[in-house]
């Protein structure tokens, strides 16, 4: 599977500012995904990032707030714009296949974001 | 809206034991299945996946299927405390949909 690497690993910001999170596949994939983890919860889809295309967001999550890069197929960022507290939480991305046919997704180490 | 349910736990098992993990889904139409494993602050490890039914098995593993019921579980034989840990169903239709996971606890 390929390998991911997120950054920064951890943050503590201050409400107002902007995060920028990047994640970089050491191989070329077509889908990259963002998602989120609060407190004692499971994962939540934010978008997903074509390389070439806007990134397509589920429901509740908008691109002003969470606005994404994608300049080709082995890195993306994130941005987490206009911080509030609610926004603490887990933000992972994850690149999707594998020598299967399940279409598996793989994840990277995540980034824990504090918002004081 | 698409949903996966599990049982929240703690399941509790003595080491050697077998734990049982249980997942429903809503969507008929989700045509694949994973679980991971999640030790507390890491991210999520893809541990099995399975699409058709009945069993799959991969060491101590073994995923089990049945499209009919909408019913996916997964065994873990010989539990050992290193896999304390929480378990995450994920369930593919169009996208990958999680459960709120399985916290799984083995007793020495």
């Amino acid at each position: 599977s390929a390998v991911i690497s997120q950054k920064p690993s951890r943050d503590i910001c201050q409400r107002g500012t902007s995060l920028t999170i990047q994640c970089q596949v050491d191989s070329q994939v077509t889908m990259m995904f963002w998602y989120r983890q609060q407190p004692g919860q499971s994962l939540t889809l934010i978008a997903t990032a074509n390389q070439g295309s806007e990134a397509t967001y589920e429901s509740g999550f908008v691109i002003d707030k969470f606005p994404i890069s994608r300049p080709n197929l082995t890195f993306s960022t994130l941005t987490v714009s206009n911080m509030s507290p609610e926004d603490s939480s887990i933000y992972l991305c994850s690149v999707e296949g594998g020598p299967n046919e399940a279409s598996e997704q793989y994840f990277g180490p995540g980034t824990r974001l504090t918002v004081t | 809206q698409k949903e996966v349910e599990q049982n929240s736990g703690p399941l509790s098992v003595p080491e050697g034991a077998i734990a049982s993990l249980n997942c429903t889904y809503s969507d008929r139409g989700s045509q694949s299945f994973f679980w991971y494993r999640q030790y507390s602050g890491k991210s999520p490890e893809l541990i099995m996946f399975i699409y058709s039914n009945g069993d799959k098995e991969d060491g101590r593993f073994t995923a089990q299927l049945n499209k009919a019921s909408q019913y996916v579980s997964l065994l873990i034989r010989d539990s050992q405390p290193s896999d304390s840990a929480t378990y995450l169903c994920a369930v593919n239709s169009y996208q990958l949909t999680f459960g709120k996971g399985t916290k799984l606890s083995v007793i020495p």
